[in-house]
């Protein structure tokens, strides 16, 4: 079993809708969750960094956590194409090494 | 806003030689990283830094694979001898101290051929 799995898309949603994306993970030790943006070609940038179950929101972005399901979500509230990327999952148990999900790609037509 | 930086942005090589990639964390930073990414592939673990030691390696940090911090600002990962399968992105990436998150920089293309 992969450790944090994502579909890989692609997602695709006009401007304006809201994106939902999903992670799920299978190593009940990983403690801290972590959303990246990734545009091609780039490094991936920190969107949202999350501890415990339930939501964090930050302007658009809303990330929640269920650790009973190992599951995590992240909702990008009025999408723009600017929005449109790559979008990883991580996580990491205390300490060290990210591990990531494959990604989903999101395309947000105008 | 401090930012990781790498250099170069793109790196040709041929089989056999050696490669130097190059990162400057951001400076208050203390845990060090390289992650590699696959053309289609997910960002992967190679090895993190600390205290001047490596703390943690993947099995893909094999004995061609070396890391060093040579002064107080730089970060190096060394193929001594590249294959062709070390075709990739190259990402270092940075923490602080008390926190959890790792900052990006935004990668070396390696060619191999």
């Amino acid at each position: 079993q992969k450790e944090v799995e994502q579909d890989p898309g692609p997602l695709s949603v006009p401007e304006g809708a809201i994106v939902s994306l999903n992670c799920t993970y299978s190593n009940s030790a990983f403690q801290y969750f972590m959303w990246y943006r990734q545009y091609s070609r780039k490094g991936p940038e920190l969107l949202m960094y999350t501890y415990s179950s339930g939501n964090k929101e930050d302007g658009r972005f809303t990330a929640q956590v269920d650790k009973s399901s190992k599951y995590i979500s992240l909702f990008i509230r009025d999408s723009q194409p600017s929005d449109s990327a790559t979008y990883l999952c991580a996580t990491i148990a205390a300490g060290n090494k990210l591990t990531f999900g494959g990604g989903t790609r999101v395309l947000v037509k105008p | 806003e401090p930012e990781v930086t790498q250099t170069p942005s793109h790196q040709v090589t041929q089989m056999g030689q050696e490669v130097i990639l190059r990162c400057v964390p951001i400076s208050n930073h203390l845990y060090f990283y390289w992650y590699r990414q696959i053309l289609g592939q997910k960002v992967e673990f190679l090895v993190s830094f600390y205290n001047n030691e490596i703390s943690e390696k993947s099995e893909i940090f094999d004995d061609q694979f070396s890391v060093e911090r040579p002064d107080g600002s730089n970060f190096t990962l060394k193929i001594r001898s590249t294959k062709l399968e070390d075709s990739a992105m190259y990402f270092c990436a940075s923490r602080r101290d008390s926190q959890e998150t790792q900052y990006f920089g935004p990668g070396t293309r390696l060619l191999v051929l």
